[in-house]
């Protein structure tokens, strides 16, 4: 089974609108962390935004927040006010598991989801 | 700002060939890993690496890959005979340990190209 699920292969919006990816993850660990990640068309893996498993409240970065379900296991990036600069591809990804009890910090992606702000 | 980087940033060879990827990561990090893209498919996790000793490695990661931390600041992919299917974009990444976010940050890819 697909430890994370991305179900859009690719989405558009319109600039200056807000855009939802969408991630499932499944991991019976209790301790997870939640990460999402843009890849644009230059290739690199740029950070955006951490939720882990027993944050009380959805992490915020700027114009990226994540809407945390934990019962849902769901862990949806919105972007706020889309700019052109943000097209590229975004991946959900999940670290299972507390650091240092047998834990590698491996990450485990999803498939992606490409996303173009259209003008 | 500290950042993980690798060389070359694209490598072609022929099949059969030995590569070696190369990768300096964050130099206060303490967990070094290598994941690999083929070309416009998901991310997928190959080897982690800490304590100059190989913690977890994927069914990808078969004997014709290794690892090494030669010097405490370059860490080394190596392939040792490619195959076409070897071909893919190759990240390094890093992780400090502690409390907090703890997110790997990654280089910026070498992009493989076995001919």
């Amino acid at each position: 089974a697909q430890k994370i699920t991305q179900t859009q292969p690719g989405m558009f919006v319109q600039e200056k609108e807000a855009v939802t990816l969408d991630c499932t993850y499944d991991t019976s660990d209790p301790s997870y962390g939640l990460f999402w990640y843009k890849q644009p068309s230059s290739g690199e893996m740029i950070f955006l935004i951490y939720q882990g498993s027993y944050d009380q409240q959805n992490a915020t970065e700027g114009r990226y927040s994540l809407n945390f379900q934990k019962a849902r296991k769901s862990a949806n990036l919105v972007i706020s006010a889309s700019q052109l600069g943000d097209s590229a591809m975004y991946f959900c990804a999940m670290r299972e598991g507390r650091w240092g009890s047998g834990n590698t910090g491996k990450l485990i992606f999803g498939q992606g989801t490409t996303l173009q702000v259209k003008p | 700002e500290p950042e993980v980087t690798q060389t070359p940033s694209h490598q072609v060879t022929q099949m059969g060939q030995e590569v070696i990827l190369r990768c300096v990561p964050i130099s206060n990090h303490l967990y070094f890993y290598w994941y690999r893209q083929i070309l416009g498919q998901k991310v997928e996790f190959l080897v982690s690496f800490y304590n100059n000793e190989i913690s977890e490695k994927s069914e990808i990661f078969d004997d014709q890959f290794s690892v090494e931390r030669p010097d405490g600041s370059n860490f080394t992919l190596k392939i040792r005979s490619t195959k076409l299917e070897d071909s893919a974009m190759y990240f390094c990444a890093s992780s400090a340990r502690g409390t907090g976010v703890v997110e790997a940050f990654f280089g910026q890819g070498t992009r493989l190209t076995v001919v």
